[in-house]
């Protein structure tokens, strides 16, 4: 079965300082791999998404994340971390090029002035 | 940017009253879902409606929960008779496709409280 583990549940940085958040998944079939985020009160918003091809993905607001087939992982990277940054962080895997989504359970990102 | 509403926001309900959930997904989106979270825990799918019908459900999903599209806009959830478990935030999410050009678009979900 398909899953993914998200280490930490929550991480704080300083403002400017390098933002790692990791991911690990589990699958037996190639995965698509996404990281969403969820500001307060608001939805998942999807930051980036792994399906075929480049394995570094850029996505939005300045944050990529590196698909390793051999680390069986896919951790979420910003250079420079902005207090809007701020937010809880979902890794998730869609197994068999499915609709249905499986998330890990969440990193919440917290920015220290 | 169209995005997918939910109402209401916050629902307070007695456990055994039935209670519904809307969701007014993208326009011209043709898949539709519901999830839901647990405080504390994981993003859960629950299930997946395309052409009028359920593709796929979770082992949550059972008979107490039912989901509808009543028109051409709004995309319900039905829980019967609430449970205390049943307390948790429900996300709402649509696509125009599914696979590689597919990518869910989610509700700011609504909260329900079963007390």
């Amino acid at each position: 079965a398909q899953s993914v583990t998200q280490l930490g549940s929550h991480v704080s940085v300083s403002e400017g300082a390098l933002v790692l958040l990791r991911c690990n998944y589990s699958s037996s079939v190639p995965p698509y791999l996404f990281w969403y985020v969820q500001y307060p009160n608001q939805g998942l918003q999807l930051l980036l998404k792994y399906t075929t091809g480049a394995t570094l993905v850029k996505g939005i607001n300045g944050f990529e994340a590196e698909f390793k087939k051999s680390e069986t992982s896919f951790h979420l990277t910003k250079p420079s971390a902005h207090m809007s940054d701020a937010a809880e962080y979902f890794c998730a895997v869609t197994p068999n090029r499915d609709d249905k989504i499986i998330f890990g359970k969440g990193t919440r990102l917290h920015i220290l002035p | 940017e169209p995005e997918v509403t939910q109402t209401p926001s916050h629902q307070v309900t007695q456990m055994g009253q039935e209670v519904i959930l809307r969701c007014v997904p993208i326009s011209n989106h043709l898949y539709f879902y519901w999830y839901r979270q647990i405080l504390g825990q994981k993003v859960e799918f629950l299930v997946s409606f395309y052409n009028n019908e359920i593709s796929e459900k979770s082992e949550i999903f059972d008979d107490q929960f039912s989901v509808e599209r009543p028109d051409g806009s709004n995309f319900t959830l039905k829980i019967r008779s609430t449970k205390l478990e049943d307390s948790a935030m429900y996300f709402c999410a649509s696509s125009r496709f599914l696979g590689v050009q597919g990518t869910q678009y989610f509700g700011p979900g609504t909260r329900l409280l079963v007390l």
